[in-house]
């Protein structure tokens, strides 16, 4: 079936402390990417990837460190995270230009940081 | 990435067709109309593309006039799952950044 998989699924987690939210997809699709939603501020782009080993911020990458070492994988680190980054996240793949191909979007990510 | 206008929200009752209209003055030659669907807690998924005139798939169905500064998503007697957020995003090959913008708050009613 073709997915794309998030994990883990929940995390509450501490300040500071570095964590890595995994996301990969089966259909070899090359840009993938990663977005927070919040309340009242909607979806919002961190970072994406239109290739392995090409990574781009998008609107708000600050925080987040993303790498792109194969096409199926799209690992999203908060290297210290702190509580503004409490939020639900969802990783992203397609074919191509998100706006040309159809993006399919992982379950989501819903992060707490205390 | 043209910039859109989409109303805040609409209500609508079961049965009944709704039709959410775009705005995107802006809009390039080259790019493509796309609108996703979100439910609550869970990410967007995938509706409808149309570049121009008339597109229709198994879910919904995207009117485009011939200037193309506007899009209407209809869709065909609503039912109460099809309450969601929907999105309206205009780009093209060259756009790999999103912004989904609040979107469309559609609640549809018994």
């Amino acid at each position: 079936e073709a997915q794309v998989t998030q994990n883990p699924r929940y995390l509450i987690t501490v300040t500071g402390k570095k964590l890595t939210v995994t996301c990969s997809q089966n259909m070899n699709h090359e840009y993938m990417s990663w977005y927070r939603q919040d309340p009242g501020l909607g979806l919002r782009q961190i970072y994406y990837s239109m290739n392995v080993e090409v990574t781009d911020k998008g609107d708000v990458p600050e925080g987040y460190k993303v790498s792109r070492k194969e096409k199926r994988n799209f690992p999203l680190i908060l290297e210290s995270p702190s509580p503004n980054q409490t939020s639900l996240y969802f990783c992203a793949s397609s074919l191509g230009s998100p706006l040309i191909y159809e993006q399919y979007f992982g379950p989501g990510t819903r992060l707490t940081v205390t | 990435l043209a910039k859109t206008t989409q109303p805040i929200s609409m209500d609508s009752y079961e049965g009944q067709e709704v039709n959410i209209t775009c705005s995107h003055n802006n809009i390039a030659t080259n790019d493509y109309i796309t609108w996703y669907q979100q439910f609550p807690s869970q990410g967007p998924r995938f509706i409808i593309q149309g570049y121009k005139t008339k597109v229709t798939n198994e879910v919904a169905s995207l009117f485009i006039p011939a200037d193309r500064k506007s899009s209407t998503l209809s869709l065909p007697r609503v039912s109460l799952s099809d309450t969601a957020v929907y999105y309206c995003l205009v780009g093209g090959v060259n756009n790999n950044d999103m912004r989904f913008g609040a979107g469309t708050r559609l609640t549809v009613k018994p």
